[in-house]
């Protein structure tokens, strides 16, 4: 256990809806990152997050947004879901917020979003 | 860009015979690399980690890496495979001056034969 939560475990919804996948870092972690994996485009990072504030983005669609909340969760929001939105959603935290020898990241367990 | 590259995406051994999975790496600058394992229905677990301190890194599980400059490889080995190192293997690697964000390999799945 990475003491890392993600919630839902499963997401089954239909194209054009929008769903909300939260993590919760381990304690005292202040960063989160949240990375996508599907068969076609392996694991991919999506954006990064330093106490409450956008750090880091990557391959993120204008479709998804996220956030940080004060006690350190995060949501990543995806709307007019399509098809190809359909992949495993990992969360993980580190303690530091770059990339340093300390800057360990620890993975949730993922959430499965399907879109049929 | 950076990137990882992982040789094989399916490599089977059987139980008790060596272990290694393939990785290369391309940066300018000096990388720190990742091996991370999943096993099926998990998420990623850390199994050893390149930060400049050694170039031979031992990991949990038995398993060790070891960073090659010249090569731009960090291959993953275990001396003898046991039936529950079935799983993924991805190597990762992250741009010290880049934040955070790890850049993964396609991952290598790992088959032991009994």
């Amino acid at each position: 256990d990475s003491g890392v939560t993600q919630t839902p475990k499963h997401l089954i919804t239909a194209t054009g809806q929008r769903v909300t996948l939260r993590c919760s870092p381990r304690s005292g972690d202040l960063s989160v990152y949240w990375y996508q994996q599907s068969l076609d485009q392996g694991l991919q990072f999506l954006i990064q997050y330093y106490n409450g504030e956008e750090r880091a983005k990557g391959n993120i669609l204008e479709r998804f947004s996220a956030q940080q909340f004060p006690d350190l969760h995060s949501e990543l929001n995806l709307s007019s879901l399509e098809l190809g939105d359909s992949a495993l959603y990992f969360c993980a935290s580190s303690a530091t917020p770059s990339g340093d020898s300390y800057n360990e990241q620890f993975f949730g367990p993922g959430t499965r979003l399907t879109v049929l | 860009a950076q990137s990882v590259t992982q040789l094989g995406s399916h490599v089977s051994v059987s139980e008790g015979a060596l272990v290694l999975l393939r990785c290369n790496y391309s940066s300018s600058v000096p990388p720190y690399l990742f091996w991370y394992v999943q096993y099926p229905n998990q998420g990623l677990q850390l199994l050893l980690k390149y930060t400049s301190a050694a170039t031979l890194v031992k990991g949990i599980n038995g398993f060790e890496a070891e960073f090659k400059k010249s090569e731009t490889s960090f291959h993953l080995t275990k001396p003898s495979a046991h039936m529950s190192d079935a799983a993924e293997y991805f190597c990762a690697v992250r741009i010290n001056n880049q934040g955070g964000k790890l850049i993964f390999g396609q991952g290598t799945e790992l088959s032991v034969k009994p």
